[in-house]
């Protein structure tokens, strides 16, 4: 089956610098990226994805890579702000039998100081 | 607009015991999923379903049962709690079968 592994785990940078977050995935099946942040005590947010036919995507300070040969994937934070304190999710999606098989990463906890 | 919705937030259960955590949604999606979240890993789908009337088996489906009589509801039962089912369930919708709203979450304590 398929596997993400996510690094850091832990992430702290100040207020005003980037943020990075790396994943790899292990099935070449997988065709669909997401990237969800989770606040304390609330639920996964998505915020950004990519598909596998697309090698970036942005969206205000936030963007996504995708290299398909490497198997690796990154969230790119910029000018990076307190409201930016949370942990973040990759995950790697494939077609299986009819639904979406979404495989999670661990997670990264990036905490951003003023 | 309220999204999704789980109840109950917190929960406190003995061994044994059966509980029914309940999710609901308004936004008219098809895709259901519930999931648990464990320190250190990633969420892990228990069950989902496609539509009314539907249910599947996940990555961990043991000890779980679900049903989705109205497309706005889905239901995780658990009948017979055990600790390691100590954690937090999120519930989550779609219309693309990626899930993409998920609600605030349950936080389910086994003694």
């Amino acid at each position: 089956g398929e596997n993400v592994e996510q690094h850091p785990s832990t992430l702290s940078v100040q207020e005003g610098d980037s943020a990075v977050i790396k994943c790899t995935y292990s099935d070449s099946a997988s065709n669909y990226f997401p990237w969800y942040k989770q606040e304390l005590g609330k639920g996964p947010q998505l915020i950004i994805d990519i598909r596998s036919n697309v090698g970036e995507k942005k969206d205000q300070r936030i963007a996504v890579t995708l290299n398909k040969t490497a198997k690796h994937f990154s969230l790119h934070i910029t000018e990076t702000q307190p409201e930016d304190s949370a942990v973040y999710f990759c995950a790697a999606s494939m077609n299986s039998g009819g639904y979406q098989k979404v495989t999670f990463g661990t997670g990264t906890k990036l905490q951003v100081i003023p | 607009n309220a999204g999704v919705t789980q109840t109950p937030k917190f929960r406190v259960l003995k061994t044994g015991q059966s509980m029914t955590l309940l999710c609901a949604q308004d936004m008219n999606h098809e895709y259901m999923y519930w999931y648990r979240q464990d320190p250190g890993m990633g969420l892990r789908l228990i069950h989902y379903s496609v539509g009314e009337g539907t249910t599947a088996k996940g990555e961990v489906p043991d000890g779980y049962n679900v049903s989705r009589l109205k497309k706005q509801n889905f239901l995780l039962g658990l009948e017979s709690a055990a600790p390691s089912q100590t954690s937090v369930y999120f519930c989550a919708s779609s219309y693309s079968g990626q899930p993409q709203h998920f609600g605030d979450g349950t936080r389910l304590s086994i003694l």
